[in-house]
């Protein structure tokens, strides 16, 4: 258990409205990673962070943003949700100096 | 960017039967990571492999880093009910703090 928890873990919203996701984690990890799983494609990445206030983009950045201001609350915000970002969000962390990632429960978007 | 082939798509086997999947890459990785997802719930790590060639085991599953440095192979000995879930491989460049991941195999046991 990587004391990884996202919030909401389930949540149907309509189209134009904003939206931001949580990731909360207890253990003081420096990278946190904001991924979207849909059929077909594996895991993608949206954002990342390296630390609080810095944030990269990942393969699938568009229509989202993040922030990151204390180490363990990384935010994926979507400002205008449209029908095709409804998928499953994982937000995951880097353990320590290794290069393995730890998976959250993840948060299932709906836009109608 | 990098691209991942995992295959086969998915397996449909009888319990006890061993099981092989592998991943290719576009890139040469310096990092192969496995994981398995059950439905409803995040992915969790099974193996993770750092060197070319090295071979490492977790119970029943073995994981091998090609030689090539872009494939990766995950073995499951002897399938049983639990085995049933999508099985992902990761790979990482040098340099990158950013994984790039298979599409994944479905695994499905048979009665």
């Amino acid at each position: 258990d990587a004391g990884i928890t996202q919030s909401p873990r389930h949540k149907v919203t309509e189209t134009g409205t904003p939206v931001t996701l949580r990731c909360h984690q207890t253990e003081n990890h420096r990278y946190m990673y904001w991924y979207r799983q849909d059929p077909g494609h594996g895991l993608r990445l949206i954002h990342y962070s390296y630390g609080v206030k810095d944030t990269d983009k990942g393969e699938v950045s568009d229509g989202y943003s993040v922030s990151r201001s204390k180490t363990e609350d990384f935010l994926l915000t979507l400002e205008s949700a449209t029908s095709s970002q409804t998928s499953v969000y994982f937000c995951a962390i880097k353990g320590g100096t290794s290069y393995e990632q730890y998976f959250g429960p993840g948060t299932r978007l709906t836009v109608t | 960017g990098q691209q991942l082939n995992q295959s086969p798509q998915s397996m449909f086997i009888q319990e006890g039967e061993d099981v092989s999947m592998n991943c290719t890459s576009s890139s040469i990785f310096n990092t192969w990571l496995w994981y398995k997802q059950d439905p409803g719930e995040g992915p969790v790590l099974l193996i993770a492999l750092y060197k070319a060639g090295e071979l490492t085991s977790n119970g029943r599953l073995t994981a091998q880093f090609g030689i090539t440095r872009k494939d990766s192979f995950l073995n499951i000995s002897a399938s049983i009910p639990s085995d049933v879930g999508i099985y992902f491989c990761a790979g990482r460049v040098f340099g990158n703090e950013k994984l790039t991941f298979g599409t994944g195999t479905r695994l499905t046991i048979i009665p």
